[in-house]
């Protein structure tokens, strides 16, 4: 079949880290996507892995394991501002260039 | 850039009643998206253009539901007639592809709510 699976909610307190895992069944896969989405807000984007490894983009970084049909999002020096939903998502065969998104992952961050 | 424009921000109408919802894409960007968002299903794909064309329409839960994009600018999704069920965050989003990098650009979405 295919699905996203990320855990539902997750808590931690400033200055932590925190890790958000997402794995996928896709029957084509281009790259996993990351966004994130404030209550009352829009989605935005936050990172893309095509290839196997780690990418990073100041406190956040994103790793894909195209072989292990997983990634995840790391979230260092966690901020109060960071409390969001983060969403991870797949196009989901070759044939269909459009996104679907996981049911996220609400962070809250405590002081 | 703007970003992505969408109107109304918010719409409350009543059962029956027909709701048109507007989408004005980033000016360049040749994919267009409309997608909805409830807490039951989450983010879930409605539509979708590239090049003003309508890719795939799977994801349009019933006749009720309509979609256009006479121009790269502007793109309507309509509800006739609307029903409780279909009350949701409607976002519109565009995209620019190149290569296979997935960066959606999502407008402030419409809440509607059908009574």
């Amino acid at each position: 079949g295919q699905s996203l699976e990320q855990p539902s909610e997750v808590t931690a307190v400033e200055g932590a880290i925190v890790q958000i895992n997402c794995t996928y069944q896709t029957s084509g896969f281009y790259g996993l996507s990351w966004y994130q989405q404030h209550d009352g807000g829009a989605p935005t984007f936050l990172s893309y892995n095509a290839l196997d490894g780690l990418e990073e983009t100041g406190r956040f970084s994103s790793f894909l394991s195209r072989s292990d049909s997983y990634g995840y999002l790391l979230l260092q020096e966690l901020q109060m501002k960071d409390s969001a939903s983060y969403f991870c998502a797949v196009c989901m065969d070759t044939g269909r260039r459009a996104l679907t998104f996981g049911s996220g992952t609400r962070l809250q961050v405590q002081p | 850039d703007a970003g992505v424009i969408q109107s109304p921000r918010h719409e409350v109408t009543e059962m029956g009643q027909e709701v048109t919802l507007r989408c004005k894409p980033i000016s360049g960007h040749d994919y267009l998206f409309w997608y909805r968002q409830t807490m039951m299903r989450g983010l879930e794909l409605l539509i979708y253009f590239n090049n003003n064309v309508p890719i795939d329409d799977s994801g349009m839960p019933e006749d009720r539901f309509s979609a256009k994009m006479p121009n790269a600018s502007f793109s309507t999704l309509k509800i006739q007639p609307s029903e409780p069920r279909d009350s949701a965050v409607y976002f519109c989003a565009s995209s620019f592809r190149t290569g296979g990098n997935e960066k959606l650009f999502f407008g402030s979405g419409t809440q509607l709510s059908v009574l």
